[in-house]
């Protein structure tokens, strides 16, 4: 099993460009995470999604964050326009039925 | 206010030391914890679940006293590899989602 897969795992873009992150959850968790980490707020949940549905995106920050998963084995999260304020380090986390985690290994963003 | 409140340390102990750290969530429907470990720049990793009636994994204790909302780690016997942020993580009523504490941060020294 090869985990949960996220790519970029770096990205640094210019202010107003467009992000695009990637998420691969592990196969037959039905259940999709979006974190995101800075020093000052901690990891927060931005959205997530149950049998590739959005359930709750009350944490998405603003109407530049959107999240798509079009089917059981792919996620996406784009920004546009990206700005300074969205750098941090973005988690994609997917969920099997024991409530177990598993969380990718991250995409550090940094917008400049 | 964060649902998860926690003491951000660090907390710098020798080796062999005992540790506690403590938790506090404001939800009181929350139905599932947890403790988290995350090492520098890597993704958390779950260290343990927390029962009502307390758990012990080894040298770690995890303790919950839900009518004070307040969950607690205890780790004996420091190890170097033990430094680590540890995250407070809390299930809501309904769903899998997940409410993190912002950690604390063990260094443990030799």
């Amino acid at each position: 099993d090869a985990g949960v897969i996220q790519s970029p795992r770096h990205e640094v873009t210019e202010m107003g460009q467009e992000v695009t992150l990637r998420c691969k959850p592990i196969s037959g968790h039905n259940s999709l995470f979006w974190y995101r980490q800075t020093m000052m707020r901690g990891l927060e949940l931005l959205i997530y999604f149950n049998n590739n549905v959005p359930i709750d995106d009350s944490g998405m920050p603003e109407d530049r964050f959107s999240a798509k998963m079009p089917n059981a084995s792919f996620s996406t999260l784009k920004i546009q326009p990206s700005e300074p304020r969205d750098s941090a380090v973005y988690f994609c986390a997917s969920v099997g039925g024991n409530y177990g985690y598993t969380f990718g290994s991250g995409t550090r963003l940094t917008v400049v | 206010r964060k649902e998860v409140e926690q003491d951000p340390g660090p907390f710098n102990v020798p080796e062999g030391a005992t540790v506690a750290f403590n938790c506090t969530y404001s939800n009181s429907a929350s139905q599932s914890f947890f403790w988290y470990r995350q090492d520098c720049r890597k993704e958390p990793k779950l260290l343990m679940s927390v029962y009502s009636s307390g758990n012990e994994d080894g040298r770690f204790t995890a303790q919950l006293n839900r009518a004070s909302q307040y969950i607690s780690l205890l780790i004996r016997d420091s190890k170097l590899s033990d430094s680590a942020t540890y995250l407070c993580v809390v299930r809501a009523d309904s769903g899998y989602a997940l409410n993190f504490g912002k950690g604390t941060s063990l260094l443990v020294t030799p």
